[in-house]
């Protein structure tokens, strides 16, 4: 069975700093790998999404990489702000697609 | 273009008691799927539906049921609810890849349930 696991569970750091979320999984054979923003008590909403064929995906200042051998996802948040503070998950669809893992998030919290 | 709807969006309701939740999928999209989240347990599936037929199941109880209309429009609903039923429950509409669609989850922005 596919298990998402994301790490750290909690990360606050001062605004304007680069920041790396980590997700890991560990059944290689996906069908694609989805990053998400949870606001208090919201519905999750898209970030980025990479098809397995992909290495990576930007939009403004995300970028998410993935690295199918080793199970593993990056998030790369550029230039950190408060509104970024935000729960952070990653969602592992898998080969029968009907089906998506997600990790327990990492708590975002950017320090003005 | 509209997003996926939920409602309704706050509930309480009372031990034994039961609810039904609606979810209205973008427009095009034909899975629908639906969790649970809580403090404790984080996100967990409870079932997908795609053409009015359900494809995957998670791990609850039968008191969980849910159907989808030929519209796409989904219900869930919780027979005989237990306190631990109270969670927020989001659902997820997908296009199917194939069909013009990269198979991206967009969610809802969910129906708070709290059972007394």
């Amino acid at each position: 069975k596919q298990e998402v696991t994301q790490i750290p569970a909690a990360l606050s750091v001062p605004e304007g700093e680069n920041l790396v979320l980590n997700c890991s999984f560990t059944d290689s054979a996906i069908y694609n790998l989805q990053w998400f923003r949870q606001d208090p008590g919201k519905g999750l909403t898209s970030l980025l999404l990479i098809q397995s064929s992909q290495r990576e995906q930007t939009s403004g200042r995300l970028n998410a990489s993935l690295d199918k051998s080793s199970g593993r996802s990056t998030l790369y948040i550029a230039a950190s702000q408060p509104g970024d503070s935000a729960t952070y998950l990653c969602a592992v669809g898998g080969l029968n697609f009907n089906k998506f893992y997600f990790g327990s998030g990492t708590k975002l919290n950017v320090k003005p | 273009k509209a997003g996926v709807t939920q409602t309704p969006r706050y509930l309480i309701k009372t031990r034994g008691q039961q609810v039904t939740l609606s979810c209205s999928p973008i427009s095009g999209h034909r899975s629908v799927s639906w969790y649970q989240q809580t403090p404790g347990q984080g996100l967990q599936f409870l079932f997908e539906y795609f053409s009015e037929t359900q494809r995957n199941k998670g791990n609850f109880p039968g008191r969980f049921s849910g159907r989808q209309f030929s519209n796409s429009r989904s219900e869930m609903n919780v027979s005989t609810l237990e306190l631990g039923d109270s969670a927020l429950y989001l659902c997820a509409s997908r296009g199917m890849d194939g069909q013009g669609n990269t198979g991206e989850l967009f969610f809802g922005e969910g129906s708070r349930l709290t059972v007394l």
